[in-house]
């Protein structure tokens, strides 16, 4: 079963900041969150993880709470693209991932 | 540097038939993973090996399936007298060992059983 809650689904329009949030109350001290993506049918895609402090690349940020039961994904600037379902994963590492059924990200133009 | 690559990207077996379903995982990663997404739902755990080990097989079906990642060669995974059940996008992930370390997946094998 998977360890967190997401929103069943989110809408944001295109160019404004989309914040998908994350519950994992859960959470053990050395498992980190793991946002992945699938756009379609297509394989996932890894989008970020981090432990406790807040994380950015060059397509989101994650910011984790102080008590590491919650996060939220943001992608700053949503374009028609990131449209998907987003899953939000806590685990120790990269092996036996558990999917719960995301959010499903729908952007509007 | 090529990402996960799976092939063939589509397969069609009869009832009966073998299925093989092949995995190169990224430059420099020893772990691989396979799951399996059925028509409509979440994307399932089936097996993490290393070369020539399995590590954890507990999502595999105890009958037909089974997977290897030899010392040399991509991972397979067979499906052996494939039933219409088995019809399903599978996807290989791959990284590297420990435990800050992120999952890179292919972009899947669709098997249709007709």
């Amino acid at each position: 079963d998977a360890k967190t809650t997401q929103p069943t689904s989110m809408d944001c329009a295109e160019g404004r900041a989309a914040n998908l949030p994350c519950n994992h109350s859960t959470i053990s001290g050395n498992e980190y969150v793991y946002w992945y993506r699938q756009i379609h049918s297509q394989g996932p895609q890894y989008i970020i993880h981090g432990l406790k402090n807040n994380e950015t690349n060059e397509m989101a940020s994650l910011i984790i709470t102080e008590d590491r039961k919650s996060s939220t994904l943001i992608l700053p600037h949503a374009t028609l693209r990131d449209t998907a379902v987003y899953y939000c994963i806590v685990n120790q590492g990269a092996q036996k991932l558990v999917f719960g059924q995301g959010t499903r990200l729908t952007i509007n133009p | 540097n090529a990402g996960v690559m799976q092939n063939p990207r589509h397969l069609v077996r009869r009832r009966g038939q073998e299925a093989r379903l092949r995995c190169s995982p990224m430059k420099g990663h020893s772990h691989v993973y396979w799951y399996r997404q059925l028509p409509e739902e979440g994307l399932k755990f089936m097996v993490y090996l290393q070369k020539e080990n399995i590590i954890d097989e507990s999502g595999m079906p105890k009958e037909r399936f089974s997977a290897e990642f030899p010392k040399e060669g991509p991972s397979i995974l067979r499906i052996q007298q494939v039933v219409r059940g088995d019809s399903a996008a599978y996807f290989c992930a791959s990284s590297r060992g420990g435990g800050n370390t992120e999952a890179f997946f292919g972009q899947g094998t669709r098997l249709t059983v007709v």
